[in-house]
């Protein structure tokens, strides 16, 4: 899978809107990205994926690029729930892609 | 519904004894796979399942790791003479089939192996 690049932290206040970027730029044309999250002392949730166009879930928000070189995961309105690590991944629509290839992350402090 | 369940949640053991951690996935759940965290580091994937066949196992750190799953269902990871570098938390994760990019992987809560 195409590597991935986010900032190591980010910090946000409660209720403010949060905006999460990541850089793919040897993204292929067959890639989809996703977006997990991990909370402390829990295992990853998924979060939201997309293709070319922009998405929208109850959980968040997901905006990418028009080159879809990068992407940004938005979260409307940031509670302290929201706090976690926050994952960026790659999956190729073809080949072999049942496994997902986590970097470091973002970890997201929600100041109250 | 239930969701991934995981144990032990936590487990202690001294060096060179042998590990066994139990993993149930979703019903209903094809596709099974175990990764590993380390402290502070991201997420590495050990092995996956599509049924009880087991068609990439290249993540298994060494073969003191091995791991099996029997009717389709419950899945052990087993770790023998255990070392002090395979302390970490170690995830297991479900997802209804593997062929689909857009199929999401439901996650246990993982198990913390500490090994002294």
């Amino acid at each position: 899978d195409a590597k991935t690049t986010q900032p190591n932290s980010m910090e946000s206040n409660e209720e403010e809107p949060v905006h999460l970027p990541c850089n793919h730029s040897t993204i292929s044309g067959t890639d989809y990205i996703h977006w997990y999250r991990q909370l402390p002392s829990q295992g990853p949730e998924y979060v939201i994926h997309g293709l070319t166009s922009n998405v929208n879930n109850r959980m968040a928000s997901l905006a990418i690029a028009e080159d879809r070189k990068s992407s940004t995961l938005i979260l409307h309105r940031a509670t302290l729930r929201d706090a976690a690590v926050y994952y960026c991944i790659l999956r190729d629509r073809i080949g072999s892609n049942y496994k997902l290839t986590f970097g470091k992350g973002t970890l997201l402090t929600v100041n109250p | 519904g239930a969701g991934v369940s995981q144990s032990p949640s936590n487990k202690v053991t001294e060096k060179g004894k042998d590990v066994e951690l139990r993993c149930d996935p979703i019903s209903g759940h094809t596709a099974l796979y175990w990764y590993r965290q380390s402290l502070g580091q991201g997420l590495e994937f050990l092995i996956y399942f599509q049924g009880n066949s087991a068609p990439d196992k290249s993540g298994l750190p060494s073969d003191r790791f091995s791991a099996e799953r029997t009717g389709g269902s419950v899945s052990t990871l087993t770790i023998q003479r255990t070392q002090q570098e395979d302390s970490a938390v170690y995830l297991c994760a479900s997802s209804p089939r593997t062929s689909g990019t857009t199929d999401t992987q439901y996650f246990g809560p993982g198990t913390r192996l500490t090994v002294l």
